[in-house]
């Protein structure tokens, strides 16, 4: 079946620091959605990318999605301790309307 | 304001005593969907409602059901939780179609003892 791949499981890093994490899918995506879910809360939709080479930005954070549409990757610039929780890719096949999300990247920021 | 919401945010049930989680939701929204997520794990996928249509995914436990009696609410029935069925049950809802985002509520945490 499809699986959707994101490194890294955890990332620890120091408040200014840049972060990064990757999703990679074994099959093409029509598209991908990328969710923040902070510590004890619940998973909340950031982001969609659709077509192939897309980059969006919101305010400190960069998404990509690939150009064969098979990876993706959130990029937040100057990390500050608000950004603090795990952040999920969501991968969706063609036709599907069911996500298969990614194991979710930690991030902890220290002050 | 509140668009998804979800009773009770903390159960505790004795092993093997059925319990029941129920969501409900203010956005009309055609699809609605329970997950298990236990402790640094993605959200587990258990089954989705589209309108009244029930789909099951596949490895999902018979000791789970679930009833979608109107667009507005959704119940997840465990028939004899298990020590491993401890763990954070999200409902979530979405329009119907690949392009619209889900929309969480806060989750059931489910303590066994």
């Amino acid at each position: 079946g499809q699986q959707v791949m994101q490194i890294p499981q955890y990332q620890h890093v120091q408040e200014g620091e840049d972060f990064t994490t990757y999703c990679n899918s074994s099959t093409t995506l029509s598209n991908i959605q990328w969710y923040k879910q902070r510590p004890g809360g619940h998973p909340v939709f950031l982001i969609q990318l659709v077509k192939s080479g897309e980059v969006k930005k919101q305010k400190r954070l960069t998404f990509q999605f690939g150009e064969a549409k098979k990876n993706s990757s959130l990029h937040i610039t100057a990390t500050q301790t608000t950004d603090v929780g795990t952040y999920f890719c969501a991968g969706f096949l063609g036709g599907s309307y069911i996500p298969t999300f990614g194991r979710g990247t930690s991030l902890i920021v220290h002050p | 304001d509140a668009m998804v919401i979800q009773n009770p945010r903390y159960q505790v049930t004795q092993f093997g005593k059925p319990v029941t989680l129920s969501c409900s939701q203010t956005l009309n929204h055609n699809v609605m969907y329970w997950y298990q997520q236990k402790s640094s794990q993605a959200p587990k996928l258990l089954f989705h409602y589209y309108d009244k249509d029930f789909n099951n995914e596949a490895d999902t436990p018979d000791n789970f059901q679930s009833r979608r009696p109107n667009t507005s609410f959704c119940f997840l029935d465990i028939r004899s939780p298990g020590l491993g069925d401890a763990a954070m049950y999200l409902c979530a809802t979405s329009r119907e179609g690949a392009l619209y985002e889900q929309y969480f509520g806060p989750g059931t945490r489910l303590t066994v003892t």
